[in-house]
């Protein structure tokens, strides 16, 4: 069965301070996909980004960067010189090939402090 | 930008009460998933539609929850009757997933339901 672990709860840095929130999965399959959302107060979930299993090459989007290693199950998300609005709740997901529904994990709370 | 609609965006209700929520998907996307999040927690898969056919809803407790998609385009989902534990956020999402490939679920606003 599959499975997403954020072991932190919750993390708060200063403004313009870099932060990596890690994403540890389980999933017996060898083809799967995993993504970054975005839950800011507004509740909306915004997808950031997709990976699969065959491509860890890692990517950077502006101040977002992600990495990728199924050598250690993991896909962390490191945001660098965070900003005020990067304060959210931010989920990791895994989707299994043929299920495609996203199975979540619980989620990090990123607070940004001016 | 073509967005997913959900209406209500919040709904308070007394138990035993029905409830509907409604999900207008983005033009194109066949698949269509319904979400549960309870606070403090990560969404939970309730319900998934590929076109107007149910693909998964093995997490979906059918005695009180129903869902359907007639024509392949918008989804209701009903709750008859609510209970105090129903309350939680419900998001709808889409996606263009065809097949065993996953693309990314966009998301909608979501329906907060409060209970009372």
């Amino acid at each position: 069965a599959q499975k997403v672990t954020q072991a932190q709860t919750e993390i708060s840095v200063v403004e313009k301070e870099d932060v990596t929130l890690d994403c540890v999965y389980e999933t017996r399959d060898t083809t799967y996909y995993l993504f970054w959302y975005k839950q800011p107060p507004s509740g909306e979930l915004v997808f950031l980004i997709r990976r699969n299993s065959f491509d860890e090459q890692n990517e950077i989007s502006g101040r977002y960067s992600w990495n990728f290693q199924k050598s250690t199950s993991s896909f962390n998300f490191t945001i660098t010189a965070s900003q005020v609005v990067d304060s959210a709740v931010y989920f990791c997901a895994l989707s299994e090939a043929g299920a495609n529904n996203l199975f979540f994990g619980t989620g990090t709370r990123l607070t940004v402090i001016p | 930008e073509a967005e997913v609609a959900q209406s209500p965006r919040y709904k308070i209700t007394e138990k035993s009460q029905a409830v509907a929520f409604w999900c207008d998907p983005i033009s194109g996307h066949a698949t269509l998933y319904w979400y549960r999040q309870i606070l403090g927690q990560g969404p939970e898969l309730l319900v998934q539609f590929q076109d107007e056919s149910v693909v998964d809803d093995s997490q979906l407790p059918k005695d009180r929850f129903s869902a359907e998609r007639l024509k392949g385009v918008d989804s209701t989902l009903k709750i008859q009757p609510a209970e105090l534990g129903d309350s939680a956020m419900y998001l709808c999402a889409s996606s263009f997933d065809r097949g065993t490939t996953s693309y990314e679920q966009y998301f909608g606003p979501g329906t907060r339901l409060t209970v009372t």
